[in-house]
């Protein structure tokens, strides 16, 4: 079946704009999560969604951070105000079940990312 | 806190070598480990995790790694290399605040398997 996917794949903005990035998680998955990658870095935790309402986000670095997932679906991270350093690539992964003890325990599933680059 | 050192940001191993990938960890609570692979330009997948029970875990693709509390560690080894298995490798622990998984990852090694 279809996987996580994540528009757009690249995305080149200048600093100071506004940006949004959507996940499409695997349908049925309850459980999302956006993390952020930096170049030579492993992915960074920012938020996690269990249905509609975020019940971690203490991983966003700052108020220009932003993200929703209306209908407990597709997610959308938001980035006001962009700056160079928010470059890198974001990723998106869903799981059936949030915990290690769920159905298909927990397994995280990544989308490829979007990769943002911030001039 | 919980945090991931992976020993070595590239590793070349040659082809039917022993691969060997070293993470150590530090959790204040019983870990819960995991290995993934991410392949150029695809999304991160996962390799096989511990949770809880026998030691030795296997993966896909002939991957298994060993948790060893006693050394904090939780190496990724394969007895053969292929020249598939060269990708980025990631090592990460979580913990569950709140009945779902805060996954911390590593920084990543890379293989490269040379024919």
């Amino acid at each position: 079946g279809a996987g996580v996917s994540q528009t757009p794949s690249n995305k080149v903005t200048e600093k100071g704009k506004y940006v949004e990035l959507r996940c499409d998680p695997i349908s049925g998955h309850t459980a999302l999560y956006w993390y952020r990658q930096s170049l030579g870095q492993g992915p960074e935790f920012l938020i996690y969604f269990q249905g509609t309402g975020a019940a971690d986000d203490s991983g966003l670095p700052n108020d220009r951070f932003f993200a929703v997932r209306p209908e407990g679906s597709v997610s959308t991270l938001k980035i006001q105000r962009t700056e160079r350093g928010d470059s890198a690539v974001y990723l998106c992964a869903s799981s059936l079940s949030p915990g290690l003890a769920g159905a298909d325990g927990g397994t995280q599933y990544f989308g490829p990312g979007t990769r943002l680059l911030v001039l | 806190a919980q945090s991931v050192t992976q020993l070595g940001s590239h590793v070349s191993v040659s082809e039917g070598a022993l691969v060997l990938l070293r993470c150590n960890y530090s959790s204040s609570v019983p870990p819960y480990l995991f290995w993934y692979v991410q392949y150029p330009n695809q999304g991160l997948q996962l390799l096989l995790k511990y949770t809880t029970g026998a030691t030795l875990v296997k993966g896909i693709n002939g991957f298994e790694a060993e948790f060893k509390k006693s050394e904090t560690s939780f190496h990724l080894t394969k007895p053969s290399a292929h020249m598939s298995d060269a990708a980025e490798y990631f090592c990460a622990v979580s913990d569950q605040p709140g009945g779902y998984q805060k996954v911390t990852f590593g920084t990543g090694t890379k293989l490269q398997v040379i024919p």
